[in-house]
């Protein structure tokens, strides 16, 4: 099946300590991105990549690194100096097209610290 | 001033009535426009989208959009349980593929 695979499910992370996010996709679609999404808010982009070894800042890039060193894989890197206690993290990639362009979504990581 | 706003909600509906759900942005040159369902603790799937002035219409569901008016809406025909959820909207702002969205309206369909 052709899809977006994150993990984990669900992480917990001490203060101080940096973890990193899995995004692996198989739709060989170019562009890729990180979304936060805070209790009951909406999606704001952290960073995104258009082509492999190229990315760029979001919204709410502070805190947060990435690598795009393959196609298919784009990890997200939560450092200490990130301070948001829990929020969910959806990597999606970008289907284009005149008709069909799709933002497509991962099934998100719960990030919370303990 | 936000660049995509929704009212949040929650918005009750009864079971078989018509959801509307209504969305303004701030991009007059956006070009492409999404409506997203979120179910609780999962990630947005995509329901609609939408490219030019008027209305585009998918099972039970209508997208309408108002570039004049910097304006797009849902319409849930026939609401059902199941269709509780939030709703986000989604602006693709002058191209460049980046998704501006919105904070969602909660949608509650009361039997």
């Amino acid at each position: 099946d052709g899809g977006i695979t994150q993990s984990p499910k669900y992480l917990f992370r001490k203060e101080g300590q940096n973890v990193t996010l899995s995004c692996e996709q198989n739709l060989n679609h170019d562009a890729m991105y990180w979304y936060r999404q805070d209790p009951g808010q909406g999606l704001r982009l952290i960073y995104y990549s258009q082509i492999v070894n190229d990315f760029q800042k979001g919204d709410i890039a502070e805190g947060y690194s990435v690598s795009r060193e393959k196609k298919e894989s784009f990890p997200l890197t939560v450092t200490s100096a990130q301070k948001t206690p829990t929020a969910f993290y959806l990597c999606a990639c970008f289907s284009t097209g005149t008709v069909n362009e799709k933002l497509f979504f991962g099934s998100g990581t719960q990030l919370s610290v303990l | 001033q936000k660049e995509v706003e929704q009212n949040s909600g929650p918005l009750s509906v009864p079971e078989g009535a018509i959801a509307s759900l209504n969305c303004t942005y701030s991009d007059r040159g956006s070009q492409s426009f999404f409506w997203y369902r979120q179910y609780s603790g999962k990630s947005p799937e995509l329901i609609m989208s939408i490219y030019s002035n008027g209305d585009k219409e998918d099972g039970r569901f209508t997208a309408q959009l108002n570039k004049a008016s910097q304006y797009v809406s849902l319409l849930i025909r026939d609401s059902q349980p199941s269709d509780s959820a939030t709703y986000l909207c989604a602006v693709n702002p002058g191209g460049g593929n980046k998704l501006t969205f919105g904070t969602g309206t909660q949608l509650k369909v009361e039997l």
